[in-house]
């Protein structure tokens, strides 16, 4: 079955060091994006992509890339992890706009 | 710029009996309505979905949830509430101009007593 799944489940890593989130979907959807959960907020838009090559910033998107050069993958980037970046980070996909999106299991990220 | 508000953060309901969860938006454009489901230490699944046609919607394990055009509302209703339900509930909106970007409201969480 198609699906899209994050790795890794779980990470804590140090002030300052660069961390890698993956988000790997098999659908082949146009659309993916990057949500950060925090208690008290939902889900909030970091980046997301509407296909090969295009990144845009969301609504939290400081301290934070993306990069995409293949459909199937969006990986968040901390350039400089940061205590207040410790949250759980969702990757979702879509085909197009007028579709829903699907998410993956999240990341749960503890910067210490 | 929108906004998704979900007025309580939580609420507690006994078993069998009905369940409202309230979203209210306030969004310029037309909008797609989301409710979500999060189980703990689970991922996001949908619920339910509006993007146009009959205001009210039917989804999955018995939700529905109505749009209501002139209250900026888009409420989830059970009629009879499972242990199975305790969750958090998440209302979201996007719009197909904006490609499904989601704003999503802060989460109702649900606690289901025996």
């Amino acid at each position: 079955d198609a699906e899209i799944t994050q790795s890794p489940r779980h990470k804590i890593t140090e002030t300052g060091r660069q961390v890698t989130l993956a988000c790997h979907q098999t659908w082949n959807h146009n659309n993916m994006f990057w949500y950060r959960q925090d208690l008290g907020h939902g889900l909030r838009l970091i980046h997301y992509s509407y296909g090969v090559q295009d990144t845009n910033k969301g609504e939290v998107s400081d301290g934070y890339s993306v990069s995409r050069s293949n459909t199937e993958d969006l990986p968040l980037t901390l350039e400089s992890a940061a205590s207040s970046q410790t949250s759980v980070y969702f990757c979702a996909s879509s085909v197009r706009g007028d579709t829903e999106a699907f998410f993956g299991q999240g990341t749960r990220l503890t910067v210490v | 710029a929108q906004s998704v508000t979900q007025p309580d953060i939580h609420i507690t309901v006994s078993e069998g009996a009905s369940l409202e969860l309230r979203c209210n938006y306030s969004y310029g454009a037309t909008p797609y309505l989301f409710w979500y489901v999060q189980s703990p230490g689970q991922g996001l699944q949908l619920l339910l979905k509006y993007f146009s046609g009959d205001t009210l919607v039917q989804g999955i394990k018995g939700f529905e949830a109505e749009f209501k055009r002139s209250q900026s509302s888009f409420n989830l209703r059970k009629p009879s509430v499972h242990w199975s339900d305790a969750a958090e509930y998440f209302c979201a909106v996007g719009t197909k101009a904006s490609g499904n970007k989601l704003t999503f409201g802060g989460g109702t969480r649900v606690l289901v007593k025996p």
